[in-house]
């Protein structure tokens, strides 16, 4: 058990629609990142939260948003969503925004769009 | 763009044998390595690190070395043990000592460890 959170764990929607994804970091973490994993592209950064502010951005569609609130726990939004959108999203925590941290994963949400 | 590859999707070994899974790079600004264990159904584990700086880390049965000059590393696992049996994600960082925290993440090698 990484102590990070993930829910819900499973979640099947339809195209078009709107999801959340919701991630509690290891306790003292303030360091939030989240990750996407799809068939076809392995692992793939999405975006890191510090501290309630954003600090990187990766391949994140315009669709997608993500915050941090001030109990650091975090929350990405999934809008009209499309069948490539089905994938595995993760979140992972650390302790500072330095990559040297060790990043500790949660369980993931896995997302079905149909 | 792949810029951190790991061109073997699968490995199998004989349990106690040695394991190696390999990883390539293409980015020359990456200066630390991690690689991960997932299992089925769990988010990945981290399992062991190395700084640029250095060209060898050893924890326990697994060990990461490192080759800059042609942008590989790779995994060592002695003796392997069919509970090592998991994907295996190498990842690479070009932000330390900064305050960016990305991660670039290979495709996985499957590592089936048989008795």
């Amino acid at each position: 058990d990484s102590g990070v959170t993930q829910t819900p764990k499973h979640l099947i929607t339809a195209t078009g629609q709107r999801v959340t994804l919701r991630c509690s970091p290891r306790s003292g973490d303030l360091s939030v990142y989240w990750y996407q994993q799809s068939l076809d592209q392995g692992l793939q950064f999405l975006i890191q939260y510090y501290n309630g502010e954003e600090r990187a951005k990766g391949n994140i569609l315009e669709r997608f948003s993500a915050q941090q609130f001030p109990d650091l726990h975090s929350e990405l939004n999934l809008s009209s969503l499309e069948l490539g959108d089905s994938a595995l999203y993760f979140c992972a925590s650390s302790p500072s925004p330095q990559t040297a941290d060790t990043q500790y994963f949660g369980p993931g949400t896995r997302l079905t769009v149909l | 763009d792949q810029q951190v590859k790991q061109n073997s999707p699968s490995l199998s070994v004989q349990e106690g044998r040695i394991s190696i899974l390999n990883c390539d790079y293409t980015n020359s600004m990456f200066d630390y390595f991690l690689w991960y264990k997932k299992y089925p159904a769990e988010g990945p584990t981290f399992l062991i690190s190395i700084s640029s700086i250095k060209d060898k880390n050893e924890d326990g049965r697994f060990t990461v070395f490192l080759n800059k000059s042609a942008k590989h590393l790779s995994l060592h696992i002695v003796p392997s043990q069919p509970g090592d049996s998991a994907v295996y994600f190498c990842a690479a960082s070009a932000d330390r000592g900064s305050t960016l925290g990305r991660l670039y993440f290979g495709r996985g090698t499957q590592l089936t460890v048989w008795p």
